[in-house]
């Protein structure tokens, strides 16, 4: 089973910022974030990841509490191509196996 | 990121007849890789792990001598479908763990058994 959860699905304004909730109340000291995108019909793609602290790239935000139990993603300004299912996943180092939950169905509107 | 690729992204076959998928990392090399396989509207189920220069290791349910696996160098992995039935059409898709751990996927493969 999946040891995330997250929305079902949400909506968010094109331009405005995204935040994707994610909770992991049973993550292990060694287990990292990752969040993937799936757009339709397309494999997964990497958007990224964390331990312990916060990190940024050129695609989004990852926000994770300091007790470690919940994380947020953040799209800044999110355009209509970021539709797509978005996957929190939790999972040891050195390219452990991904037990997918059912993740956000994100829906950017005009 | 990392890169990796499938092969063919799309295929059509008859039932009983086998079909091949390949996985590549193209721009690194990876002693393991996963194979997913993912039915419409479902989130994706891990099928096996393709381990290079030994068997591969094979999710509860999932059986070995129908999803042939070979990881016969350190940037392939091939999924071979054997007897395909209608209900084997899914959505099939491998990752490899970049230098650094994090997996990559590649953009699936798309298989129909008719």
């Amino acid at each position: 089973d999946a040891k995330t959860t997250q929305p079902t699905s949400m909506d968010c304004a094109e331009g405005r910022a995204a935040n994707l909730p994610c909770n992991h109340s049973t993550i292990s000291g060694n287990e990292y974030v990752y969040w993937y995108r799936q757009i339709h019909s397309q494999g997964p793609q990497y958007i990224i990841h964390g331990l312990k602290n916060n990190e940024t790239n050129e695609m989004a935000s990852l926000i994770i509490t300091e007790d470690r139990k919940s994380s947020t993603l953040i799209l800044p300004h999110a355009t209509l191509r970021d539709t797509a299912v978005y996957y929190c996943i939790v999972t040891e180092a050195a390219g452990n196996k991904l037990t997918f939950g059912g993740g956000t169905r994100v829906l950017v509107k005009p | 990121g990392a890169v990796v690729s499938q092969h063919p992204s799309w295929v059509i076959c008859k039932s009983g007849t086998s079909v091949k998928i390949e996985c590549r990392s193209l721009d690194f090399q990876a002693t393991t890789m996963f194979w997913y396989r993912q039915f419409p509207k479902q989130s994706l189920m891990l099928m096996a792990t393709s381990n290079e220069g030994s068997k591969a290791t094979y999710e509860q349910g999932v059986e070995k001598d129908k999803f042939l696996i070979n990881h016969a160098s350190l940037t392939l992995s091939t999924l071979t479908v054997t007897s395909a039935h209608p209900e084997d059409s899914s959505f099939y898709i491998c990752s490899a763990p970049d230098p650094s751990g994090s997996p990559f996927f590649g953009p699936g493969t798309r298989l129909t058994v008719l």
